[in-house]
């Protein structure tokens, strides 16, 4: 059974960093991309990066390009975002899914979210 | 705003059929690039209903339907029931942005 678990909800301050985590199991974790997506508290969902564990093939939207780093570790078939200064508007559900074909496909399976809140 | 543009709302009543429309551009639907839907019910993650422009994958209804003609695409519901009430996103790839992009969402109300 496919499934993407990711850590737990986080409260920060203003300027901290933080990095999150997504761990797939039931699949070859090597050969799927994995994306993040953004949804800020009543709001829709927004795209931010995927990468292919692989060989660390990393894409990010323009809107997140610079914001946050996006990477992956094979060893323990895991994946991460992270922030090095966190802001206020950075509180929001984030969600890891694996995107099968990459940017331009569906995301298949989706992890259970992790709820950051950032406080100024 | 969202590269997509959907309704932000869309009712019908029980066993009605109502439809989500997804408006995009020359540089994400008006490509050969796919358009998805997902479902998203209160507090739990999205889940995909429909992805390809029109494929069901296992487990959704066949009351749920794609289609995508031009510039746009659309997600049909038919036998409206009140576990239908969700919120719904399309999702393309926009080869401007070189990134995927979702719509706005709409919020289904089955009255």
């Amino acid at each position: 059974e496919v499934q993407l678990v990711q850590s737990g909800a986080e409260v920060k301050k203003s300027g901290e960093s933080l990095k999150i985590s997504c761990k797939g199991s039931g699949y070859s974790f090597n050969s799927f991309w994995i994306g993040w997506v953004r949804q800020m508290p009543g709001k829709g969902l927004e795209w931010m990066g995927i990468i292919y564990p692989g060989d660390s093939d990393t894409r990010y939207s323009p809107s997140f390009q610079g914001q946050v780093t996006i990477s992956a570790d094979k060893s323990t078939t895991t994946a991460y975002l992270q922030w090095t200064s966190l802001k206020a508007s950075d509180t929001a559900m984030y969600y890891c899914a694996r995107q099968e074909g990459g940017p331009t496909s569906t995301f298949d399976y989706w992890g259970q979210g992790t709820l950051v809140t950032v406080s100024s | 705003q969202s590269v997509l543009t959907q309704p932000p709302s869309v009712s019908g009543a029980p066993g009605q059929r109502v439809t989500i429309s997804c408006t995009g551009s020359s540089s994400n639907i008006g490509t050969s690039h796919d358009v998805h839907w997902y479902q998203q019910l209160p507090g739990t993650a999205p889940k995909y209903v429909i992805y390809g422009n029109n494929y069901r994958p296992s487990g959704v209804p066949d009351r749920f339907s794609g289609s995508k003609s031009g510039t746009s695409a659309s997600l049909a519901i038919t036998g409206l029931q009140a576990e239908d009430e969700a919120d719904y996103y399309c999702q393309s790839y926009d080869t401007s942005l070189s990134a995927s992009v979702f719509g706005g969402g709409t919020k289904l109300t089955v009255l």
